[in-house]
C-alpha cells in the first residue's frame, strides 16, 4: 500500500525550513527518501533503517517513528538548489514486503530568492 | 564512476507497436531496478532483479511486458504490443546489495529514465 505524503507542495523563501512527512499503515524496515528535478532521475537523499541507523546528505536530516510507521525529512536554511519533488519511499518489515520499496505520491517543493 | 545508463531517453511509438528500453548499471551493482512512472507519481517497481535472477517481479504485467538480465549486467525491459496506457517514464535502478539485507547500503541510483509516448 502506498504510503501518504504531506503536504502535497510547499513554497519557500531562500532561508526558510520546510518539513516533508510520509506515513505508512504498514510496519516498516525502512524509509529512504529521494529529490526528483523536472525531467531528471530521483536522487538519493536519505535511508532510515528500523533501530535508528541512518545515513544520507549532510544538509539534511529525518526522523523515523517505527511504532507510528511515520518519517518525516527536515529541510533547514533552503536554497534554490532544493527545489524539486520530494519521495519516500517504504520498505515494509518482514515476508514479501522485504526488498520492494513503494513511493508515496511525492510533495513539490519550490523555493523563490 | 559512471552512473546508470539508459538508453533510449525518448520514444515514440503507436499503439500494438513493440518496444523496448535498455539499461547498464553501475559496476559492481547486483540489485536491478525497473520502475515505471506516469506523471505527478512515485516511481512504481516493475521487476527486481539480484544478478541474473528476477526475485521480484509480481507486479510486472507479464501479458504484454517481458525483462531479461543477461550475465547479471545489462537488463531489457520490452512491451509487445504497447497500449495508450502504457505512456510513461520508466527508470532503472541500481544497489550494491540487496534490500533488507544491506541496512544502510541499500540506496538506489537511478537512471535518467525514458519516457515513452504511445499514440
Amino acid at each position: 500500500q502506498q504510503p501518504v505524503q504531506s503536504p502535497q507542495a510547499v513554497i519557500l523563501r531562500e532561508g526558510e525550513d520546510a518539513v516533508i512527512n510520509c506515513s505508512s499503515s504498514k510496519a516498516l524496515y525502512s524509509v529512504h527518501w529521494y529529490r526528483q528535478k523536472h525531467g531528471e532521475a530521483p536522487v538519493f537523499l536519505m535511508i532510515l533503517l528500523k533501530g535508528g541507523e541512518q545515513k544520507g546528505h549532510e544538509k539534511i536530516s529525518a526522523s523515523f517513528n517505527e511504532k507510528k510507521q511515520q518519517s518525516s525529512l527536515y529541510l533547514t536554511a533552503s536554497q534554490l538548489s532544493y527545489s524539486g519533488t520530494y519521495f519516500c519511499g517504504t520498505e515494509g518489515a518482514g515476508g514479501t514486503s522485504y526488498g520492494k520499496l513503494t513511493f508515496g505520491q511525492g510533495t513539490i517543493l519550490t523555493v523563490h530568492p | 564512476e559512471a552512473g546508470v545508463v539508459q538508453s533510449p531517453r525518448y520514444k515514440i511509438i503507436e499503439k500494438k507497436q513493440p518496444v523496448a528500453f535498455w539499461c547498464n548499471p553501475i559496476s559492481g551493482h547486483n540489485t536491478l531496478y525497473w520502475y515505471r512512472q506516469n506523471l505527478g507519481q512515485g516511481p512504481e517497481l516493475l521487476i527486481r532483479y539480484e544478478n541474473e535472477e528476477a526475485v521480484d517481479d509480481s507486479q510486472l504485467p507479464k501479458d504484454r511486458f517481458s525483462a531479461e538480465r543477461l550475465k547479471g549486467v545489462d537488463s531489457t525491459l520490452k512491451i509487445q504490443p504497447a497500449e495508450l496506457g502504457d505512456s510513461a517514464v520508466y527508470l532503472c535502478a541500481s544497489s550494491p546489495w540487496g534490500m533488507g539485507l544491506a541496512g544502510l547500503n541499500n540506496e538506489q541510483f537511478f537512471g535518467p529514465g525514458t519516457r515513452l509516448t504511445v499514440l
